[in-house]
């Protein structure tokens, strides 16, 4: 299975949204799982099963499945939102989307 | 609450095994809920899983990595420890240890990792 992530790079400004976008390629039902990482850190698990957040992730923190289309929704940016984000199935990981301050 | 923390080498010569450990505080790794993982980010780019090992012994390694690796536990120290053998300056990354567990969604099993360590930087180099 392959997932693929767009954009690979995302410019908007703290109070917007943010909308980010992993396909896969064939048929994962709800498999899914978003990951944050900030420069210099560990990744850190926002979402699993495509719409259930982690312990303590903020509510503007959002994610949704369409068919083979998973999209991450962040409303609201603030400036510790901005990082790369990771989907991930089973053993696999998309190649990251880097949202930059704009 | 429980927390991973990766130690070993930072510099390893090529052709030589890269050995890492990963403590786990705050909780005891033989709990039975979690799959101990190992991931790997070469500088600059994304993320790579590379196994997971059971309290009980049983392991999954990353098929395209299988016969370079391993990965082991001791449920008395609570420590698991990851083992690359032959390396080259391709397995220059940032290794993380991270607590990876199953949820049952609507009847399918989906893997996530929870808890991450801070990962540690491992060079290949003569």
């Amino acid at each position: 299975i392959v997932l693929t992530q767009a954009p690979a790079t995302l410019s908007l400004s703290p109070g917007e949204s943010a909308t980010l976008s992993c396909r896969a390629s064939q048929n994962i039902g709800f498999n899914l799982a978003w990951y944050q990482q900030r420069p210099g850190q560990a990744p850190r698990l926002l979402i699993h099963d495509a719409s259930v957040r982690a312990t303590g992730v903020p509510a503007r923190f959002s994610g949704s499945r369409s068919e083979t289309e998973f999209t991450l929704t962040i409303s609201s940016l603030q400036s510790e939102d901005f990082a790369v984000y990771y989907c991930q199935q089973w053993i696999n990981f998309g190649q990251g989307t880097r949202l930059d301050l704009k | 609450q429980v927390q991973l923390q990766e130690s070993g080498p930072g510099l390893v010569k090529p052709s030589q095994t890269l050995s890492l450990r990963c403590s786990v505080s705050g909780g005891s790794i033989d709990a039975g809920e979690y799959y101990w993982t190992w991931i790997r980010q070469p500088p600059g780019k994304g993320l790579e899983w590379i196994g997971y090992i059971y309290y009980s012994g049983t392991t999954y390694y990353n098929p395209s990595l299988q016969s370079q690796v391993s990965i082991s536990v001791d449920t008395s120290t609570n420590v698991f420890s990851l083992d690359l053998r032959s390396v080259t300056a391709a397995d220059t990354a940032t290794y993380f240890c991270a607590r990876g567990a199953y949820t049952n969604f609507e009847g399918s099993l989906h893997y996530s990792m929870d808890v991450w360590g801070k990962g540690t930087t491992v060079t290949v180099s003569s």
